[in-house]
């Protein structure tokens, strides 16, 4: 049964630092793995998705990467603000399990 | 605006009264779930449905029903709700599935006494 951990559970940081967060899955055969953004009290927002034949995906500030072989993702966040203050969940297809997520804090 | 809207956001109701809450996209997308969220267990898949009148349940499926006959809206039923029932539910669309960028709405948060 495919499990996904993310590490840390909460992180906090000071504004303008580069940060990794990491999401580990047990079972490689993913079809494609998810990053998302969740606001308090909303919903989630789709960050980055990246295909099983894909090792990474930019969007802006973020980067993430998949290395499928040890089960493992990075959510890389440049020049960090508090606006992207909120809980991050990655998630793995192919039935869309997700983490528990990492709730980062960036301090002003 | 392309979304996907819940309703009601927020409810109060007591053990085995029936209640629905609905779920609606407006994106013409074939694949429609919904998933609950609890602390220290993330996001849990109840239902989803591949398209119009095609269900299947997910990995916590147990005390709800779920209905497709039409595209835009899914609606998720709790036939005699349980305070175990407790959570914040959230229904996501996407295009044509699972692996595809997923579109959720701003979740209903639920209170069974």
């Amino acid at each position: 049964k495919q499990e996904v951990t993310q590490i840390p559970a909460a992180l906090s940081v000071p504004e303008g630092e580069n940060l990794v967060l990491n999401c580990s899955f047990t079972d490689s055969a993913i079809y494609n793995l998810q990053w998302f953004r969740q606001d308090p009290g909303k919903g989630l927002t789709s960050l980055l998705l990246i295909q099983s034949s894909q090792r990474e995906q930019t969007s802006g500030r973020l980067n993430a990467s998949l290395d499928k072989s040890s089960g493992r993702s990075t959510l890389y966040i440049a020049a960090s603000q508090p606006g992207d203050s909120a809980t991050y969940l990655c998630a793995v297809k192919d039935k869309l399990i997700f983490g528990t997520g990492t709730l980062l804090a960036v301090q002003p | 605006e392309a979304q996907v809207t819940q309703n009601p956001r927020y409810l109060i109701t007591v053990t085995g009264k029936k209640l629905t809450v609905t779920c609606s996209q407006n994106m013409n997308h074939e694949y429609m779930s919904w998933y609950r969220q609890d602390p220290g267990l993330g996001l849990r898949q109840i239902y989803y449905s591949m398209n119009v009148e095609v269900t299947d349940k997910g990995d916590v499926p147990e005390g709800y029903k779920v209905s497709r006959k039409e595209k835009r809206n899914f609606p998720l039923i709790l036939e005699s709700p349980s305070p175990n029932q407790t959570s914040l539910y959230f229904c996501a669309s996407s295009l044509m599935g699972a692996g595809e960028t997923q579109y959720f709405g701003p979740g209903t948060r639920l209170l069974v006494l």
